[in-house]
């Protein structure tokens, strides 16, 4: 079956510029986790949703970035006034009810570098 | 943040012998699992250990998990060129379902 699918593959834009990051988590799987990995270092936590609600936004590092999942199936990932900083692999991942010891199904990424 | 930190960050192996990393954590947890990552993207989960466990076996993976210390450790038996990839421990805690990941160790297996 499908697993989690994250889209673009690679993002290559300008400091200051707008972009948007989708994923498609597994079909009937109402959690969904964005983080974000440097390189060299392992992923961080940036935000959780179960369902159409963000249940914990506590890693988000400021308001630039901000995250939607409108309809509890795709979710957007988005970063305003985008920094050098903010060049990394940005993951998905998705479970099947959020529990804590339920299994997270990564996507592949999205390598984001900021010029 | 980053709640664990592997050791070694490297570790380099010939082909067939066992592989060994252990994973520090620093707060009381839920759980702790153990993923792969080949080149950089796709996290892979490879096991589930429970607070309440101590010792657990899925193919040639070993996990052990020492709550009075704070750590576990991964073992791979019979190594293969396949098992070369980053290898991170993740924890998750009662009523908080994100993961916290580890620093990492890199397995290289050599042919």
């Amino acid at each position: 079956g499908a697993g989690v699918s994250q889209t673009p593959s690679n993002k290559v834009t300008e400091k200051g510029k707008y972009v948007e990051l989708r994923c498609d988590p597994i079909s009937g799987h109402t959690a969904l986790y964005w983080y974000r990995q440097s390189l060299g270092q392992g992923p961080e936590f940036l935000i959780y949703f179960q369902g159409t609600g963000a249940a914990d936004d506590s890693g988000l590092p400021n308001d630039r970035f901000f995250a939607v999942r409108p309809e509890g199936s795709v979710s957007t990932l988005k970063i305003q006034r985008t920094e050098r900083g903010d060049s990394a692999v940005y993951l998905c991942a998705s479970s099947l009810a959020g529990l804590t010891d339920n299994e997270q199904f990564f996507g592949p990424g999205t390598r984001l570098t900021v010029l | 943040s980053q709640q664990g930190e592997e050791d070694p960050q490297a570790l380099s192996i010939q082909e067939g012998e066992n592989a060994t990393m252990n994973c520090s954590y620093k707060t009381s947890i839920n759980n702790l699992q153990w993923y792969r990552q080949n080149s950089g993207r796709g996290l892979v989960h490879l096991i589930l250990i429970r607070s309440n466990e101590r010792e657990k076996h899925s193919g040639r993976l070993r996990v052990t998990l020492d709550t009075s210390k704070k750590s576990s450790s991964l073992l791979i038996t019979a190594s293969r060129a396949a098992d070369t990839a980053s290898y991170f421990c993740a924890t998750g805690n009662f009523g908080n379902e994100k993961l916290t990941f580890g620093t990492g160790t890199r397995l290289t297996i050599i042919p």
